[in-house]
């Protein structure tokens, strides 16, 4: 396997603050990171695709200027939650695509509880 | 349509018991498939991950099967524990460009 964090694994802000996440991949180099929301007791969300050195892919619907994503190196990339408000409240998790070994898979991160008071 | 489906939505066992989730999937062209533990509130921890030429997989009490004829594929739990207790979360990935479709999961609650 492969390991990947995320820092902070919690986070409490005011309304119209902005959040950064952090995502990690420790033992391999990623081209690709995913983020991913997931409400209580559902599946994971799909949110952008980042990809190192360009911009990131949005799903539709999600904001690309509320949700600003970074991926300035092979082993990092950020979200930033601009001017969050309670409806942001989620978990977030991201994912590094690995393909080494002739295998393509992720490893996910161990996920980002955001509360926005 | 590419689509992910597992069965049953939610499951309840005892303790020692052995239990098998399902999963059928209709995603093409198929790249691999996967499936994964995600206790509440942690990321999703992959289990298994299987290409088309594979048809078992196991990972201590963790085995999983793949018929790519049939487009199914089973996870079996061995004498469940307790710490089992979580969602069991299906993903196949497509070839090109790695788009991934993601089962609804399976909650798995484990009693003593």
């Amino acid at each position: 396997g492969a390991v990947v964090s995320q820092h902070p694994s919690r986070v409490i802000c005011k309304s119209g603050t902005s959040v950064k996440i952090e995502c990690r991949s420790l033992d391999f180099q990623a081209t690709t990171m995913f983020w991913y929301r997931q409400f209580p007791k559902k599946s994971l969300m799909l949110m952008a695709t980042s990809n190192e050195g360009s911009k990131a892919t949005y799903e539709q619907g999600v904001e690309k200027d509320k949700f600003l994503i970074n991926h300035a190196s092979l082993t990092l990339s950020t979200l930033t939650v601009t001017s969050a408000h309670p409806e942001d409240s989620s978990f977030y998790i991201c994912s590094a695509r690995d393909q080494r070994e002739g295998l393509d898979t992720q490893y996910f991160g161990p996920g980002t509880r955001l509360t926005v008071l | 349509k590419n689509q992910v489906e597992q069965s049953p939505q939610s499951l309840i066992i005892l303790e020692g018991k052995n239990c098998t989730l399902q999963c059928n999937y209709t995603v093409s062209p198929f790249s691999n498939l996967r499936w994964y533990k995600q206790d509440t509130g942690r990321g999703p921890v992959s289990l298994t991950i299987m290409t088309f030429s594979e048809n078992t997989k196991s990972n201590g009490r963790y085995t999983a099967t793949l018929d790519a004829d049939t487009k199914q594929s089973s996870l079996h739990i061995t004498a469940s524990q307790l710490s089992d207790s979580a969602s069991y979360i299906c993903v196949v990935t497509r070839t090109g460009g790695f788009k991934t479709i993601f089962g609804a999961g399976t909650r798995l609650f484990v009693k003593a």
